[in-house]
């Protein structure tokens, strides 16, 4: 069964400092999709990125960058020089092969990260 | 344009009443979903419309009545609802059901039941 683990329940870090997110996951399958998605108080979750299971190469988007790793399974999210706006909750997710036609994106438990000034 | 509007925002609602959230797209996605949210926890998915038809539901109580009018909305009818039904419902939409493609989720609406 698919399942996905954010170990880290709450972080708390002081602004500009940088901040690593983990997120393990567990499939059997050799197609997946990786996701995060961010959550900030106001409650909508903000779409970050996606990574199929065949591309590991790392990725930057501004102050944001993955590293996904098959050999152990996991998908980090670091954030660099972070900022007060970063606080938030941060889902991992991971998405299975369609059942019936069907998708299901399988959440971790978050992780709530705050930025203090 | 990657906007999926939900409303109410919040909704109050006795145990009696009939109350409807309503969801919309105008990405042309053809995959809309439900959840439900606890405070605390992740979202769990409750419905998944594909072309506007039902294709999976998660076991949901009857009191939870979804409808997909089109290709753009989405309805989620509640009927006599229980106060642990009290959450935050999040709509979200994909181009089409398949794994690889990310979900955009609106604000949601916070429900209370009293």
């Amino acid at each position: 069964a698919q399942k996905v683990t954010q170990a880290q329940t709450e972080i708390s870090v002081v602004e500009k400092e940088d901040v690593t997110l983990d997120c393990v996951y567990e499939t059997r399958d050799t197609t997946y999709y990786l996701f995060w998605y961010k959550q900030p108080p106001s409650g909508e979750l903000v779409f970050l990125i996606r990574r199929n299971s065949f591309d590991e190469q790392n990725e930057i988007s501004g102050r944001y960058s993955w590293n996904f790793q098959k050999s152990t399974s996991s998908f980090n999210f670091t954030i660099t020089a972070s900022q007060v706006v970063d606080s938030a909750v941060y889902f991992c997710a991971l998405s299975d092969p369609p059942q019936g036609g069907s998708e299901k994106l399988v959440f971790g438990k978050g992780t709530k990260l705050t930025v203090n000034p | 344009d990657t906007e999926v509007t939900q409303t109410p925002k919040h909704l109050v609602m006795g145990m009696t009443n009939k109350k409807s959230l309503k969801c919309e797209q105008h990405m042309g996605h053809r995959a809309m979903y439900w959840y439900k949210q606890k405070a605390k926890k992740p979202p769990e998915l409750m419905f998944v419309y594909s072309y506007e038809k039902l294709s999976i539901n998660e076991s949901v109580p009857s009191r939870f009545s979804p409808e997909c009018p089109n290709s753009s909305l989405l309805n989620l009818h509640l009927h006599a609802l229980q106060p642990e039904d009290s959450a935050l419902y999040l709509c979200a939409s994909s181009q089409v059901v398949w794994e690889g493609y990310e979900q955009y989720f609106g604000p949601g609406t916070r429900l209370t039941v009293t």
